[in-house]
């Protein structure tokens, strides 16, 4: 089976720009959640899609949005960038949800400059 | 008040070793618990999971949960160099998935 894929891996961005990230889930997994992880606030959550919808969600602002597809893919959108959004930007997918098995990507090294 | 803490080390350990991780947290509603493992330059990747309190072992590491303390453990037995990582802790409920600031660990030969 294959695993979660993260597309791009690496990205450049400049401040006040907007960048959309993907990702593709292991087949039959409903279930893609999104995090942030720098190393000053470690790994946070953003939020979960479930069947198209977003089930939960992190303490992040509205600039962070995201959605998910009928075949399960899903995109995170971040608007009008700033440095302090430099990070590793992780999803993972599960059959059941955020507080049962979940599954990895190599996350997207997103810099803003 | 960070919800949940845990020391981020370095912790360094001869292989063999038993290794004791640890967590503590400060929300009581906190049901679901989770360690994961990372190593460099890829996603984590689950280890253990528990449901509410008590323990669980597979294998070589044992998760331990006590909520009368809100306190969690990770053991791992015998350890070798492939466990060296970075471990952390996930716990949540109603929503929340919090996750501490990861404890890393290196096993030496």
């Amino acid at each position: 089976k294959a695993g979660v894929t993260q597309t791009p891996r690496y990205l450049i961005k400049t401040r006040g720009q907007q960048v959309t990230l993907s990702c593709s889930p292991i087949s039959g997994h409903r279930s893609v959640s999104w995090y942030q992880q720098t190393p000053g606030q470690g790994l946070q959550f953003l939020f979960e899609y479930f069947s198209e919808t977003q089930r939960n969600k992190g303490n992040f602002p509205g600039r962070f949005s995201g959605r998910q597809f009928s075949n399960s893919r899903s995109e995170m959108n971040v608007s009008t960038l700033e440095l302090g959004d430099s990070a590793l930007y992780l999803c993972a997918s599960s059959s059941l949800g955020l507080y049962h098995e979940q599954y990895f990507g190599p996350g997207t090294r997103l810099t803003v400059t | 008040q960070k919800e949940v803490e845990q020391d981020p080390g370095p912790l360094s350990v001869p292989e063999g070793a038993i290794v004791s991780l640890n967590c503590t947290y400060s929300n009581s509603a906190f049901q679901y618990f989770m360690w994961y493992r990372q190593y460099s330059r890829k996603g984590p990747e689950l280890l253990m999971y528990t449901y509410s309190s008590g323990n669980k072992e597979d294998g070589r590491f044992t998760a331990q949960v006590d909520k009368s303390s809100k306190y969690i453990s990770l053991f791992i037995r015998d350890s070798q160099p492939s466990d060296s990582a970075t471990y952390l802790c996930a716990m949540g409920e109603g929503g929340k998935l919090i996750f501490g600031q990861g404890t890393e660990l290196s096993v030496k030969p």
